[in-house]
């Protein structure tokens, strides 16, 4: 079946602009994670979604980022007002969200790819 | 809280030599651990994850990794590596309560010479 998939594949945006990054998770995974890795760094934990539940938002860097997700499926990551420091890869991760998150395996999108000049 | 710890940022063989990476973890309880690897321009895809039970855990692609829980460690390896191996490595330690957000290591970036 399909995996995660993210759009677009790369970004270039100048300072100042908001940005919306699209994750569509695999089907029927209720668990919905958003990660940034910046050049040389780990993942950075950002938000979580599982299912009807409220957002686990205790990663987002600022109030310029946001993220909603429709009908428990697409997700979108929102930046505004842009920051050079903001430029890295948006990483999107579905899981079943069965069985406990702290066990599940995460299937991750090839990523979203944001400079900002 | 958990914390995951790669000690190295790079680590170059030559091709058909054997692998080592490093991981090592801080967890209370029981860890849920995991290995992932990112291909250039991918996600991160499993190699491997441990739960319970035999504490070395085979994975795809030729690799395993063994825990260690006095040494609070889950160190990757492969007996040969290939130069389809050249990627970044990602140790991650999820917990068996509470929260249900894994913590990633700062991943080890392999290169293979041929």
């Amino acid at each position: 079946g399909a995996g995660v998939s993210q759009s677009p594949s790369n970004k270039v945006t100048e300072k100042g602009k908001d940005v919306e990054l699209r994750c569509d998770p695999i089907s029927g995974h209720t668990a919905l994670y958003w990660y940034r890795q910046s050049l040389g760094q780990g993942l950075e934990f950002l938000i979580y979604f599982q299912g009807n539940s409220a957002p686990d938002k205790s990663g987002l860097p600022s109030d310029r980022f946001s993220a909603e997700r429709t009908g428990g499926s697409v997700s979108t990551l929102t930046i505004q007002r842009t920051q050079q420091e903001d430029s890295a890869v948006y990483l999107c991760a579905s899981s079943p969200g069965a069985s406990g998150g702290g066990q599940e395996t995460q299937y991750f999108g090839p990523g979203t790819r944001l400079l900002v000049l | 809280a958990q914390s995951v710890t790669q000690p190295d940022i790079h680590i170059t063989v030559s091709e058909g030599a054997s692998l080592e990476l490093r991981c090592n973890y801080s967890y209370g309880a029981t860890p849920y651990l995991f290995w992932y690897v990112q291909s250039p321009g991918q996600g991160l895809q499993l190699l491997l994850k441990y739960f319970s039970g035999d504490t070395l855990v085979q994975g795809i692609k030729g690799f395993e990794a063994e825990f260690k829980r006095s040494q609070s460690s889950f160190n990757l390896r492969k007996p040969s590596v290939h130069w389809s191996d050249a990627a970044e490595y990602f140790c991650a330690v999820g917990a068996s309560g509470g929260s249900y957000i894994p913590t990633f290591g700062r991943g080890t970036s392999l290169i293979v010479h041929p």
